[in-house]
């Protein structure tokens, strides 16, 4: 089946600093996903991409899609305390109906 | 309604006992998808509808797991004869027929095997 690696597993940040995070996966997908997980509840997207290369900002977050369709990074600026949680990649392949999920990444803010 | 639904938040069952855990869609929603997580790791797949029909189980982890869907609406995931690996929090996403990608999740119900 497909596997998708995310890295780093978890992170330790001073308040302000950048983050990044990313995803590989064994094949092509044609969407990659970010979403963040806290405590007590349900994944929420973050960032959608769609396309090859596309480059994607909401806020202080960053995504993009690899041009080789298997990987994804996210960059979160100027972390602040509330960044706090579980980030997770997810992608899927073209004709599948189902997400794979990247197996997160727990993210700590220092204030 | 207003987001995804899941009920029992928590269920504490013991071993051998059959469990069901229900989902409420968003209004509208055409499919729906259930997904397991366990302590510290990411989602695994289980089974995915669209309407009522299921064209993909391939993510249920053995006869135990069954999943229904009525009306094009709620869903129930029963396991059966419960062991405590099945120990986990169950969540379920639903999102439009249209555009790809974009699922939105309950906040799980969270199964403990004894």
């Amino acid at each position: 089946g497909q596997q998708l690696n995310q890295s780093p597993q978890s992170m330790f940040i001073q308040e302000g600093e950048d983050v990044s995070m990313n995803c590989t996966s064994s094949s092509i997908f044609n969407t990659w996903l970010w979403y963040k997980q806290e405590p007590g509840e349900g994944p929420v997207l973050l960032i959608a991409l769609y396309k090859a290369g596309e480059l994607t900002s909401n806020g202080r977050l960053t995504a993009q899609f690899g041009i080789t369709r298997k990987d994804s990074f996210l960059n979160i600026s100027a972390s602040i305390p509330s960044d706090v949680g579980i980030y997770f990649c997810a992608g899927r392949a073209a004709g599948a109906n189902n997400l794979f999920f990247g197996t997160g990444t727990r993210l700590t803010v220092i204030p | 309604g207003a987001g995804v639904s899941q009920s029992p938040s928590n269920k504490v069952t013991e071993k051998g006992k059959d469990v069901e855990l229900r989902c409420d869609p968003i209004s509208g929603h055409t499919a729906l998808y259930w997904y397991r997580q366990s302590l510290g790791q990411g989602l695994e797949f289980l089974i995915y509808f669209q309407g009522n029909s299921a064209p993909d189980k391939s993510g249920l982890p053995s006869d135990r797991f069954s999943a229904e869907r009525t009306g094009g609406s709620v869903s129930t995931l029963t396991i059966q004869r419960t062991q405590q690996e099945d120990s986990a929090v169950y969540l379920c996403a639903s999102k439009w027929g249209g555009r790809d990608g974009e699922l939105f999740f309950g906040e799980g119900s969270r199964l403990t095997v004894l």
